[in-house]
């Protein structure tokens, strides 16, 4: 059965701190990786990862994918309070028939 | 561009009681997914399609139904809702399979069902 887990479940920190997110998998036929990002509605996509040590960044944030050690790390750096929101990952994979897996999310909450 | 849309925002059935969720996208996606999100769970695939008039099921289709008649609707149907079906529903969309390429999920705002 595939698997997504994400840790820590939830962060409390200041602004201005750095944060990392934490996403490992183990599923069959790995095809890529996913962040989103929720706040109060739907997700909103942040990244998608498919080759391993190629940084992917946006602003503050960033990713990384090591497909050895099968994990991927969402970075938050100089976090502000709009940052506060859940940060999910998924990972797609399967040959024919895809398959999209969420993990639970990391609940992030970043106070003033 | 409206996106993606869901109707209603929020619902209250009685258990036994019938209702359908609509999701309509403007984008000329080919790919449409149902998700459900319950606290500590994540989001978990209910029914998706692949295109008009095909429907497939998710990691938990039991007690759903869905239809994709025209190609930016896709419909969920709880034929006798039960308490356990009380959740946060996601409608999503991709042009094709999300995770491949440049294809991004785009999600709706969700609907809030409440089953007594």
């Amino acid at each position: 059965e595939d698997k997504v887990v994400q840790s820590p479940l939830s962060l409390v920190v200041h602004e201005g701190d750095t944060v990392t997110l934490n996403c490992s998998y183990e599923v069959t036929n790995f095809r890529s990786l996913l962040w989103y990002k929720q706040e109060k509605k739907a997700p909103t996509f942040l990244f998608m990862l498919t080759s391993s040590g190629i940084e992917k960044k946006s602003g503050r944030l960033s990713s990384i994918l090591d497909k050895k050690e099968l994990f991927s790390i969402l970075n938050i750096t100089a976090t502000q309070t709009g940052d506060s929101a859940i940060y999910l990952c998924a990972t797609l994979s399967g040959g024919s028939n895809y398959k999209l897996t969420f993990g639970k999310g990391t609940l992030l909450t970043v106070n003033p | 561009n409206a996106g993606v849309t869901q109707t209603p925002k929020f619902r209250v059935l009685k258990t036994g009681q019938s209702m359908t969720l609509l999701c309509a996208q403007d984008m000329n996606h080919e790919y449409m997914y149902w998700y459900r999100q319950d606290p500590g769970m994540g989001l978990r695939l209910i029914h998706y399609s692949v295109g008009e008039g095909t429907t497939a099921k998710g990691e938990v289709p039991d007690g759903y139904n869905v239809s994709r008649l025209k190609k930016q609707n896709f419909l969920l149907g709880l034929e006798s809702a039960a308490p356990s079906q009380t959740s946060v529903y996601f409608c999503a969309s991709s042009y094709l399979q999300a995770g491949v390429g440049n294809n991004e999920q785009f999600f709706g705002p969700g609907t809030r069902l409440t089953v007594l």
